[in-house]
């Protein structure tokens, strides 16, 4: 069945200018999970949502990023006034349910590789 | 708070070689315990996992054991294959998030 999908696979854009990266979880999946993986380190934790609603955002580094799950499928990722240290590979997971320990099994797409110049 | 400590890589060795990759946690709590593997040009797989302490998990070969007393998930696997040479991470689960370590390079050679 299909995996987890994110687009653009790549984006470069300028600094100061405004991206959006788009995730498709797995359908049925309720829980929607990005990271943000800089060269040579761990995936580190930005938002889960569960349906809708963004249940925990403490990953945010601050608020020029802000992301949407309007039905509970489909989620946007949106960074206004993009800056240099943005740059990084922004992954997505879904998760059949979440929070549920030992049930929490993520699945990971491809990434989407975000270079501001 | 939550942390991820793994050796530092790259880590290699030669075929069928013994692997151990070490990985030790901070967390409050009893949390969930993973290992998710990267391999080149494809994205985060899970490759096991434990849910409570002295749980084993194994999955190809692979195996770690959930040690409370050490705070500890090391990765082993008795007999490494070309094919295993990836990036590998540990991770721990924080309320319903995951906090990775920051991965080991394997890069095994024939």
């Amino acid at each position: 069945g299909a995996g987890v999908s994110q687009t653009p696979s790549n984006k470069v854009t300028e600094k100061g200018k405004y991206v959006e990266l788009r995730c498709d979880p797995i359908s049925g999946h309720t829980a929607l999970y990005w990271y943000r993986q800089s060269l040579g380190q761990g995936p580190e934790f930005l938002i889960y949502f569960q349906g809708t609603g963004a249940a925990d955002d403490s990953g945010l580094p601050n608020d020029r990023f802000f992301a949407v799950r309007p039905e509970g499928s489909v989620s946007t990722l949106k960074i206004q006034r993009t800056e240099r240290g943005d740059s990084a590979v922004y992954l997505c997971a879904s998760s059949s349910q979440g929070g549920t320990r030992g049930d929490n099994e993520q699945f990971f797409g491809p990434g989407t590789r975000l270079t501001v110049l | 708070g939550n942390s991820v400590t793994q050796m530092e890589g790259p880590v290699t060795l030669s075929e069928e070689a013994f692997l151990t990759i070490n990985c030790t946690y901070t967390a409050t709590g009893y949390p969930s315990l993973f290992w998710y593997v990267q391999y080149p040009g494809e994205g985060l797989q899970l490759l096991l996992k434990a849910t409570k302490a002295d749980d084993k998990g194994s999955n190809k070969g692979f195996e770690a054991t959930y040690r409370k007393e050490t705070t500890s998930f090391h990765l082993e696997k008795g007999s490494v294959q070309v094919s295993d040479s990836a990036v590998y991470f540990c991770a721990l689960d924080r309320r319903r998030a995951l906090t990775f370590g920051s991965g080991t390079r394997l890069q095994v050679q024939p």
